[in-house]
């Protein structure tokens, strides 16, 4: 079966410019989950979604948003990139359906402002 | 609120050494437990899980009991090897919640 990929997995922006992150989880797996990963902030949550819906969300501004399609693929956008959002961005899928689901993690896509 | 609290690294062993890296946490509700592991340029992947109380999580010579009378979940190997060379991720998930709760994460490497 195979993971959770992401693309791009590398990606240089200038600040100002938004992006958009893909992640396509797991055959059958209904939640994606996505996390920014820095040197400073460590792994921190960024939101969930379930179904084509947002389940949960972390204490990210606006600016960071993200949706899922039928098909349980996943985007997540950042508008307006400042500096501070240079990070590798994680996404896992799971299952989802149960009270407690083991995540899987895709490589991640880097991205680098300028 | 919940969070994890692991040990600072970096930590540096030569091969065959004992490794221990300990994991606090602090939970509201009754979390599972997990520890992942980061290679460079990857993801991560899951390494070992606890879901309850005194159960012992284990892979890859790997070890972690759930204590709960203590909070901690350390991570233990009897002789680890070089390629063992990694970033170690500590980490909570509450029952009924998708959202993972991270340590700061510990940066091991293994001289030969």
């Amino acid at each position: 079966k195979a993971g959770v990929t992401q693309t791009p997995r590398y990606l240089i922006k200038t600040r100002g410019q938004q992006v958009t992150l893909s992640c396509s989880p797991i055959s059958g797996h209904r939640s994606v989950s996505w996390y920014q990963q820095t040197p400073g902030q460590g792994l921190q949550f960024l939101f969930e979604y379930f179904s084509e819906t947002q389940r949960n969300k972390g204490n990210f501004p606006g600016r960071f948003s993200g949706r899922q399609f039928s098909n349980s693929r996943s985007e997540m956008n950042v508008s307006t990139l400042e500096l501070g959002d240079s990070a590798l961005y994680l996404c896992a899928s799971s299952l989802g359906a149960q009270l407690y689901n083991e995540q899987f993690f895709g490589p991640g896509t880097r991205l680098t402002v300028l | 609120g919940n969070s994890v609290t692991q040990m600072e690294g970096p930590v540096t062993l030569s091969e065959e050494a004992f490794l221990t890296i300990n994991c606090t946490y602090t939970a509201t509700g009754y979390p599972s437990l997990f520890w992942y592991v980061q290679y460079p340029g990857e993801g991560l992947q899951l390494l070992l899980k606890a879901t309850k109380a005194d159960d012992k999580g284990s892979n890859k010579g790997f070890e972690a009991t759930y204590r709960k009378e203590t909070t901690s979940f350390h991570l233990e190997k009897g002789s680890v090897q070089v390629s063992d060379s990694a970033v170690y991720f500590c980490a909570l998930i509450i029952q009924g919640a998708q959202k993972l709760v991270f340590g700061q994460g510990t940066r091991l490497t293994i001289n030969p």
